[in-house]
């Protein structure tokens, strides 16, 4: 069964950290992006980072560059999330989440872009809540 | 990286259809062919109804559809059911990012 289960959620105070993990199984990690998405309570989904197959690559959501840190472990198939000087807008349930995209090479080899289809394997989520 | 637009709101009733709009710029919805539309019940992790804009997952209904003109995407939901009840949103894949719409919630009278 293909799935994602992620943990590391809590309760911290304002401006400490908190790393998350997500634990994928059933299907090949290493062959796929990963991202992580989260929505605070009572709001809609906001994606806040996602990182290339080898971790060549990552991107983040521009309220979290400079604070949180997404990485993986493909011999351990998982992904990491770790969240630096967090603020109480970073209370959240968080899903890690997978995304099944295919390269496009271009004529020198390397990827002129990608396509993309959804994130189609999501977690059950781990609630981050910032408070003191 | 601002959020995709999307009514908060939608009802219908049973057997009824109702759309789902989801406007962006020309740099995300508008530029590429990738939106996709998600499905949330409460409490539960978001499910993947449509990618590229018009194709559905295997095992999701058909009666989930999409398309797309210019800078708006929408998701068409027929002969409503009970169990449509739930928040929608829609996506848009960029190089470097991915937009989320505000969310829409669907209500089945």
């Amino acid at each position: 069964e293909v799935q994602l289960v992620e943990s590391g959620g809590g309760l911290v105070q304002p401006g400490g950290s908190l790393r998350l993990s997500c634990a994928a199984s059933g299907f090949t990690f290493s062959s796929y992006w990963m991202s992580w998405v989260r929505q605070a309570p009572g709001k809609g989904l906001e994606w806040v980072a996602n990182i290339k197959q080898d971790g060549s690559e990552k991107y983040y959501v521009d309220s979290v560059k400079g604070r949180f840190t997404i990485s993986r472990d493909n011999a351990k198939n998982s992904l990491y999330l770790q969240m630096n000087s967090l603020r109480a807008e970073d209370t959240a349930v968080y899903y890690c989440a997978r995304e099944d995209r295919i390269a496009v090479a271009d004529h020198m080899g390397g990827v002129a872009g990608y396509y993309y289809y959804g994130m189609d394997v999501w977690g059950q989520g781990t609630t981050v809540t910032v408070s003191s | 990286q601002s959020a995709l637009t999307q009514p908060a709101s939608v009802s219908g009733s049973p057997g009824q259809s109702i759309t789902i709009s989801c406007t962006g710029t020309s740099s995300d919805v508008g530029g590429y062919n990738y939106v996709s539309w998600y499905q949330q019940h409460p409490g539960k992790a978001p499910k993947l109804m449509i990618y590229e804009v018009s194709n559905r997952p295997s095992g999701v209904s058909n009666r989930f559809s999409g398309s797309k003109s210019g800078n708006t995407a929408s998701l068409t939901i027929s002969g409503l059911q009970a169990e449509d009840e739930a928040d929608y949103y829609c996506s848009s894949y960029t190089s470097s990012s991915t937009l989320f719409g505000g969310g829409t919630k669907l209500t089945v009278l």
